[in-house]
């Protein structure tokens, strides 16, 4: 099984509509991040969190919100999805306990906003 | 502000043809530089961590190197099965890895 799962894995929605994208791992790593993954931009951080209770903003997170309900799970809205957020997004997670935070990257989200 | 910028964008060789992508950094305290491949449609597969000047590590036909400005992934002798987008990112002192745009390399047999 999968240690990084995301939820759906391909998901067409309409402008306006409030949309989640859920994460899930089994890894056992406090820290979690969400990316988006645009063409020619590489990866973007939207939101990270390094426990329960510590969320923190990426560089693009306007338009974005997130909820860490568990250790194992953490989980990336869109209030009212717009069409430039349509893009190919990834759950990531680390363990601070080594030298450095090897991040673990889900499968990903393909999201279409029309 | 930590930076990565990885360099050819794109890199076409035939079956066997060696060659070497470029990461490039400014950071202010590297704790460590990642490589990561990424398959199309698939999230980024860890491959390397490389923690100072000097340090070289191997996998297969990769082998990652790294100075104090850069850090070279060498591909000895490709086969299309390493055909991928190569990612790199540094950690710093701000703990939030900073990843690079990428080197999509296609390998022809």
């Amino acid at each position: 099984d999968a240690d990084v799962t995301q939820t759906p894995r391909n998901r067409i929605t309409k402008t306006g509509k409030r949309i989640m994208l859920e994460c899930s791992q089994t890894k056992g790593h406090d820290r979690m991040y969400w990316y988006r993954q645009d063409p020619g931009l590489g990866l973007r951080l939207i939101y990270y969190s390094f426990d329960v209770k510590d969320i923190n903003k990426g560089e693009i997170s306007d338009g974005y919100s997130v909820s860490r309900q568990a250790q194992a799970k953490f989980s990336l809205s869109l209030e009212s999805a717009i069409p430039n957020q349509t893009a190919l997004y990834f759950c990531a997670t680390s363990d601070p306990s080594g030298l450095t935070d090897t991040q673990y990257f889900g499968p990903g989200t393909r999201l279409t906003v029309l | 502000e930590d930076q990565v910028t990885q360099s050819p964008e794109a890199l076409r060789l035939q079956e066997g043809e060696s060659s070497s992508l470029n990461c490039s950094y400014t950071v202010s305290g590297l704790r460590g530089l990642f490589w990561y491949r990424q398959d199309p449609g698939k999230g980024p597969e860890f491959l390397f961590t490389l923690y100072s000047a000097g340090e070289e590590k191997e996998k297969e036909r990769l082998k990652a190197t790294l100075t104090k400005k850069e850090s070279f992934l060498h591909i000895t002798a490709p086969k299309p099965e390493d055909s991928a987008t190569y990612l790199c990112a540094v950690q710093g002192g701000s703990y939030i890895p900073t990843f690079g745009r990428g080197t999509s390399l296609i390998v022809h047999p």
